[in-house]
Formats: C-alpha cells, structure tokens, sequence
C-alpha cells in the first residue's frame, strides 16, 4: 500500500459527460501528479500540483482541469468526455524535500470507460 | 523533445537467470533515471534511482548502471522468480516534465 488513495477504482460513463477523479497523497507528501495511462500511449503526465499552485504541465487536454485544495487532495476534472479518454488514470505524489519528480507513490488507479 | 525508449518486446526468461532491461534515452541529459515495477491494473511502484554521478546502483536481487555517454540505463534482476514478472518502467528525473518510458514486460518462466 502506497499510501496515496484514489475514488472512484472504476468509472463508466458516456460521451459528452463530465467526471470528477479524487486523490489524497501519503501523509505529509506536498506534491501531487496525474497521469493517464492506456495501452498504446504508456504512461503520460497530465499535470502537477505542489503545495496548492500548479507546478509542470504536461500534454492535458483543455477539456481537462485539476486543482489541489488546502488539505493537499487534489482532483481531476474530465468534461466532454470521448471514447478516447478510457484509460486508467493514476496518482501520484512525492516528498516535498527531495526535488524534481524523486520517487513518486503511485495510487491505485481510477478506471474510466467511456462508452 | 526528451525521449525515453524501453524494448517493447517481451522479455522472457528461466527462472534463476539474470534478467537485463534497457532504458535508452535522447534530447536530454537526466540528473538521475528511476526504475519503477508495474503488476497489471496497478499503479507503478518506485525500485531504484541511479543519479548521474553514479555509475551502478545495487538492492538486494535489483542492480541498475547509468551509462551517461551511451544515453543508457541497464536494469539487472539476478536469481530471477516467476514473481518478478511485471512490466518495469524508466522514468527520467530531475528534468521539468515527469517522463516515463512505455515499459519492458518481463515473463519468468518456472
């Protein structure tokens, strides 16, 4: 168990909608990222948080926002959804005196389908 | 852009050899290359980091080099088990953007 937890573990839903993914960090972690994962793209970063502020974009779509909120949880907001966001989604979060992107404590995973 | 590339093929092995992965990567020069293990529908989990004043890096069965004038990492799993099955990933670090190659899925076979 890594610590980082994440709801929902699945998600089924349908084109055009729009979800709400949830992560908690380990305790005491400032740093949150989120990545989507499928099987033909591996493991890409959406985006990371550090105490609040956005820290790194990566390739997140404008369809998509995040946010991390005074208690350090931080969500990711998926609207207008297409059949091409089924992946699973995972996140992360890393000790907040070891620098750039040290060892990252990956969550369970949210599974979203999009049907 | 930086890139990292792992064999996209599988890597099957006898249980008790050594199994040896590679991480190669351009457009960048990493401070340091982690290697993380991901079990199918799970999220990866962190195995080593090897800086680039590091030559090789060793833990318990695990022993990762960095090679900084090949662009290149070599993961070593010795005494290799069915258990060590998984898919293992590279990931840069100290760069702006977290990035993670697509993986090299290892099968042990009994």
């Amino acid at each position: 168990d890594s610590g980082v937890t994440q709801t929902p573990k699945h998600l089924i839903t349908a084109t055009g909608q729009r979800v709400t993914l949830r992560c908690s960090p380990r305790s005491g972690d400032l740093s949150v990222y989120w990545y989507q994962q499928s099987l033909d793209q591996g493991l890409q970063f959406l985006i990371q948080y550090y105490n609040g502020e956005e820290r790194a974009k990566g390739n997140i779509l404008e369809r998509f926002s995040a946010q991390q909120f005074p208690d350090l949880h931080s969500e990711l907001n998926l609207s207008s959804l297409e059949l091409g966001d089924s992946a699973l989604y995972f996140c992360a979060s890393s000790a907040p005196d070891r620098g750039n992107h040290n060892e990252q404590f990956f969550g369970p995973g949210t599974r979203l389908t999009v049907l | 852009s930086q890139k990292i590339e792992q064999n996209s093929e599988a890597l099957n092995i006898q249980e008790g050899k050594t199994a040896t992965l590679t991480c190669n990567y351009t457009n960048y020069s990493p401070a340091y290359l982690q290697w993380y293990r991901q079990d199918p529908g799970r999220g990866p989990v962190f195995l080593l980091l090897i800086r680039e004043n590091e030559k090789e890096k060793r833990k318990e069965r695990l022993k990762v080099t960095f090679d900084t004038t090949l662009k290149q990492s070599l993961f070593h799993i010795t005494a290799s088990q069915p258990a060590d099955s998984a898919t293992y990933l590279c990931a840069f670090g100290g760069s702006y953007i977290p990035t993670f190659g697509r993986g090299t899925s290892l099968i042990v076979h009994p």
